[in-house]
């Protein structure tokens, strides 16, 4: 079964808005990962934020991670139609697993 | 630099055909690898996992099978494609942030496999 697991399952917004996704997980983690993939193409690391953390940011990013509700969000502030795709949260446990969830996908029309 | 490179990028075969897959990583050494399949608009399912040459630990059983042979190869195969086989897959190597220290995973540009 899939560690982590996003919501929404889909979301449509205008350039220029913020998008928020959130992605809940089941056990404990080191850090948790948001990974981005442009249809067809393979997944690409965004940004990684550890259990000790619980904001961080990088660029139009922003992450949070509650590890007492064991979720997280990707917030992308002024979104652009390049930031069209599929965003992933991913968690890394023991033995250098990662552990995907079926992602949120991202169209931003213009 | 560290790539890494899958290919085919594209296949589409027979049900009951063979398969190979094949994944190289570039510009570092002992990488620990990973095979990942993507079902149409779902997320991704870890196959196996290498750590070393001829290291390899399944996750779900499958029709499948990989082997390590090199250092930096890793190849997915398959003696009799089923249809479910079906799907974009994923190879992934762990590369250790210079910022944090923490891992993430950096991925080749996926196979995309069609059973017919």
């Amino acid at each position: 079964s899939q560690q982590g697991e996003e919501d929404p399952q889909a979301l449509s917004i205008q350039e220029g808005e913020n998008a928020t996704m959130n992605c809940s997980y089941k056990t404990s983690i080191n850090n948790l990962q948001w990974y981005r993939q442009n249809s067809g193409r393979g997944l690409v690391h965004l940004i990684l934020i550890r259990s000790n953390e619980r904001e961080k940011h990088s660029g139009r990013l922003r992450v949070t991670l509650d590890t007492s509700k064991k979720s997280s969000s990707l917030l992308i502030t002024a979104s652009r139609a390049a930031d069209t795709a599929s965003y992933f949260c991913a968690t890394s446990g023991g033995w250098g697993k990662f552990q995907f969830g079926a992602g949120t996908q991202v169209v931003v029309t213009p | 630099s560290q790539t890494i490179h899958q290919w085919p990028a594209t296949l589409v075969q027979p049900v009951g055909s063979p398969l190979s897959l094949e994944c190289t990583v570039e510009g570092t050494s002992n990488p620990n690898l990973y095979w990942y399949r993507q079902a149409a608009g779902r997320g991704l399912q870890l196959l196996f996992y290498s750590v070393g040459i001829g290291q390899i630990s399944s996750e779900v059983p499958q029709n499948l099978s990989a082997s390590r042979p090199q250092d930096r190869q890793f190849i997915l195969s398959s003696k009799k494609l089923l249809l479910s086989d079906s799907g974009f897959y994923l190879c992934a190597w762990r590369k250790q942030l210079l910022s944090s220290g923490a891992n993430v995973l950096t991925f080749g540009a996926g196979s995309r496999l069609t059973v017919l």
